[in-house]
Order: C-alpha cells, then sequence, then structure tokens
C-alpha cells in the first residue's frame, strides 16, 4: 500500500511569518507529485506539479521543491496572509491514474 | 467554463436506498476520478476512468458502481446505501489531450451525502 505523509497536520502562524511544510511519498514508481490549495467549503485547486528531481516551483508568495531520491517535497509559504488560511495537500502519482493524497496540513494565518 | 460540474450539491438517503452522483466535464479530459473525503482520512479513490470506455477501481470501490456515459460524463451509483457511505464525494478529471502526467486534477464542487 502506497503510503503519503504530510507534515504538520496543522499550524498556526502570525500573519507575516514564512512556513513550510513537507510531503514524503514512495522514492520507487515517481511519476509526479502534486500541490493543492484547498479552501473550506471549496474544492481543492492545483498549485503545481512537478515531475524532475530538483524541480523548484513557484507562484507568488508559495514555491515548492521536489526531491524523488529521498521522496519529499516541501512547499514554502513567504510572509504569510489570513487568505493563505487553507489546507494545502499533496498527490503522488506513480505511474498509473491513481493519485493517493496526503491527509494534508491545515494552516491559519492570525491575522 | 465551468470546469468539472457534481450534482446533487447535498442529500439525505435512509439505509438501502439508491442514488446515482452525476459529474460532467467541458475541460476535453480522458481521466475522470470519484473520490470520498472523511475527516482525518484525506481523499480516497473510489473508482476511475482513465478514458472514455474504461473503468477500474480504486482504494474503496466496495458499494459503489460507475460508469462512464461518453468522455464529458462520469456517474458513481449507490445501490444500497449505508451509513458508511455518509461521506463528502468529488468528482475530478485531468488529462486533455491524452496528457496525464503534467496534468492537475480538476475537481467539482463536491456532493455532501448523509446516509441515516
Amino acid at each position: 500500500i502506497l503510503n503519503v505523509e504530510q507534515s504538520p497536520q496543522s499550524l498556526h502562524v502570525q500573519e507575516g511569518d514564512s512556513t513550510n511544510f513537507t510531503c514524503s511519498f514512495p522514492s520507487s514508481n515517481f511519476y509526479a507529485l502534486h500541490w493543492y490549495r484547498w479552501e473550506t467549503a471549496k474544492s481543492p485547486e492545483a498549485l503545481f506539479v512537478m515531475t524532475l528531481n530538483g524541480d523548484e516551483k513557484k507562484k507568488g508568495r508559495i514555491s515548492a521543491t521536489l526531491n524523488t531520491k529521498e521522496g519529499y517535497s516541501y512547499l514554502y509559504i513567504k510572509g504569510s496572509q489570513p487568505e493563505d488560511s487553507a489546507t494545502y495537500l499533496c498527490a503522488f502519482h506513480g505511474g498509473t491514474y491513481k493519485y493517493i493524497f496526503g491527509t494534508g496540513t491545515r494552516l491559519k494565518v492570525l491575522a | 467554463n465551468a470546469g468539472v460540474t457534481q450534482t446533487p450539491k447535498f442529500q439525505v438517503l435512509k439505509t438501502g436506498q439508491s442514488m446515482t452522483l452525476q459529474c460532467a466535464q467541458d475541460m476535453n479530459h480522458n481521466s475522470m476520478y470519484w473520490y470520498r473525503q472523511d475527516p482525518g482520512m484525506g481523499l480516497r479513490l473510489i473508482y476511475y476512468s482513465a478514458s472514455e470506455g474504461t473503468t477500474d477501481k480504486g482504494e474503496v470501490p466496495n458499494g459503489y458502481n460507475v460508469s462512464r456515459l461518453n468522455k464529458r460524463e462520469f456517474s458513481l451509483r449507490l445501490e444500497s446505501a449505508a451509513p458508511s457511505q455518509t461521506s463528502v464525494y468529488f468528482c475530478a478529471s485531468s488529462g486533455q489531450g491524452g496528457i496525464v502526467k503534467n496534468s492537475p486534477l480538476h475537481f467539482g464542487n463536491g456532493t455532501r451525502l448523509t446516509v441515516t
């Protein structure tokens, strides 16, 4: 059974703080790693699709890195804002059509 | 541009009743998926359809059936609902033009199902 783990489960940060989360996934049969942002009462929205070892992606204040050899990805948020409050999901794609999701990191940014 | 449309948004069933959740996408995506989301469990794959005409089981297929009616539509049926199927259900699609690897999942808005 493939296991995708995210840490921490939840965290609270002050507005303006920078923060990061971890997604751990199997290091074999790697195809792609996705990051999604999921706001309460909405549906998940894609942030990044990462496919190559050493990939770095950036969208505004949010960036992500990928290490496929050791099986982890980091998501960074620089200068957190209240509107960044959401659950951040990662999903592992192992070459089949099945995306395996982690349980997410719930971020609350306090004004 | 509607993206992925799911109906209904809410449903309450009694144990043993049946229902079909509808999903349609207008992005010409090849692959479609049904997930359920339960507290502390994350998104778990029920069934998926890699392309029109094919369907396969995911992690938690028991108690469900699916139909890939055409390229646009992928429905999920509960033949005899059980309280354990109380959940939020999400349909998703990906893979425009068959290029799945770099294509993110696009999700519908979810169906909140309660089985009493």
